[in-house]
Formats: C-alpha cells, structure tokens, sequence
C-alpha cells in the first residue's frame, strides 16, 4: 500500500519560516493537499492541489510538490500556527485516500 | 456555507456494528462532482480514511477495512451513513464525515464523534 512519511515533529521560532515535508514513491505526480489541526478541532483544508490555497487561509501558507517530496512552508510563522499538519494524496491503484503520520509544528 | 454533522451512539459493545450518520446542509448529497467520505482518529494518532461514496452512488474503502465497512446515502433526507462490523476496541476513535473533491482532498469537515467500543 501507498505510504506518506512525515517528520513527527518540527520547531520554530516566531517570524521564522517553517517547512514540512512529506515523502511518497512518485509523489510529485499525485495532488498532495495538507490539513492543520489543533486539539480538539477538526482538521482544516490549508493547501490543496499541491499549491493552492483555500478562501480564508493567510498567504503565508504555501504548498510545493516535485519528484518524491511535497513540501508544507509557512512564512512568518505565528504562535496561532502551532498544529498538528497532515499531508494527504490519492492511491489510484487502491482507490483510497492516504494521509502522512502527521507533523506537530512547535513555535517556540 | 456547507455543514456537516455527525451522529450515532457513542459506545458501542465489541463483536457489534458501528453506525453512524452525516447530516449535510447548505449542499445538496445528490448533485455535483463530490465524494462524501469517513475519516476516524484514534486518540493521540493520525488521520485514517475509511471509505466514502460518490455523488453517483459508487463506493471506494480502505483495503484494510473493506470487508468491515458499507457506506451508503439517503437523498432524501441529504444524510449518508457509516456502518463498520465486528468492531474491536481498536475501532475506538473520533469519527469525522467529510466532502471530497473531484481530486480528493477534503474541504469540508464535520466537528466528529467520538465512539468508543467497550463492553
């Protein structure tokens, strides 16, 4: 089966510029979308299609994807941006939905 | 704005069958290009996807769950349910619907709930 490899854990300081990654076999040609939760929430959509963002998500949210990585960056990181962020693709050979074991982002 | 909402038992005794339903409002289950999915939680872990049914009736489930698992839809009453069988405490998580994309991803979520599977 597919499998998405997430960092468990990334620190960053305030203003600083946060990456998370995410890993896949050819997962630069799949859509990767990313989802932030916080606790006690349900996960929010904040990048789909690699690189789009959502009405309502800041700009400083941005989404890249190529070869065997994707890559969550968050510019100017806020202490409102502490989460935890999942990376999410499609298996079409398992016709199944795939998330990453999730990234919790510290900003220290 | 679309909303989803879940319901059903929040306990459940193992060997039983878990039943859920999503409520959806501000959309309609019936029309567009949309797949209305099943995603759990267990506590303190990731996200798992367990299945979800199409705008046109056709169904897709995890190959880890697929022999536990029917989803299905009510036009009617703009609801579509989960059931999983033979449920251990394994199964015990936060259960969310959601709308899927023509390209699969998730954009619209449900505030989940928690079922917990003991005797």
């Amino acid at each position: 089966s597919y499998e998405l490899i997430q960092p468990p854990s990334v620190s960053m300081s305030p203003g600083q510029t946060a990456s998370v990654t995410c890993s896949g076999d050819k997962l630069g040609e799949r859509y990767v979308s990313w989802y932030q939760q916080k606790p006690g929430q349900s996960p929010v959509l904040v990048i789909y299609q690699d690189k789009k963002r959502p009405s309502g998500i800041p700009e400083r949210f941005s989404g890249s994807n190529s070869g065997n990585t994707a890559t969550l960056t968050i510019s100017g990181t806020q202490a409102i941006d502490e989460a935890d962020y999942y990376c999410q693709a499609w298996d079409s050979g398992a016709a199944s939905a795939v998330f990453g074991g999730g990234t919790k982002l510290t900003v220290l | 704005q679309v909303q989803l909402q879940e319901s059903g038992p929040g306990l459940v005794k193992p060997s039983q069958t878990l039943s859920l339903t999503c409520t959806v409002s501000g959309d309609s289950i019936s029309s567009g290009s949309y797949y209305w999915s099943w995603i759990r939680q267990p506590a303190g872990k990731g996200l798992e996807w367990i299945g979800h049914i199409s705008t046109s009736g056709s169904t897709n489930y995890n190959p880890s769950l697929k022999s536990r698992v029917t989803i299905s839809v009510d036009t009617s009453k703009n609801q579509f349910s989960l059931k999983l069988s033979s449920v251990t405490a394994a199964d015990t998580a936060v259960y969310y619907c959601s709308r899927g994309s023509r390209t699969r991803y998730f954009d619209y979520w449900g505030q989940g709930t928690l079922v917990t599977v003991s005797s």
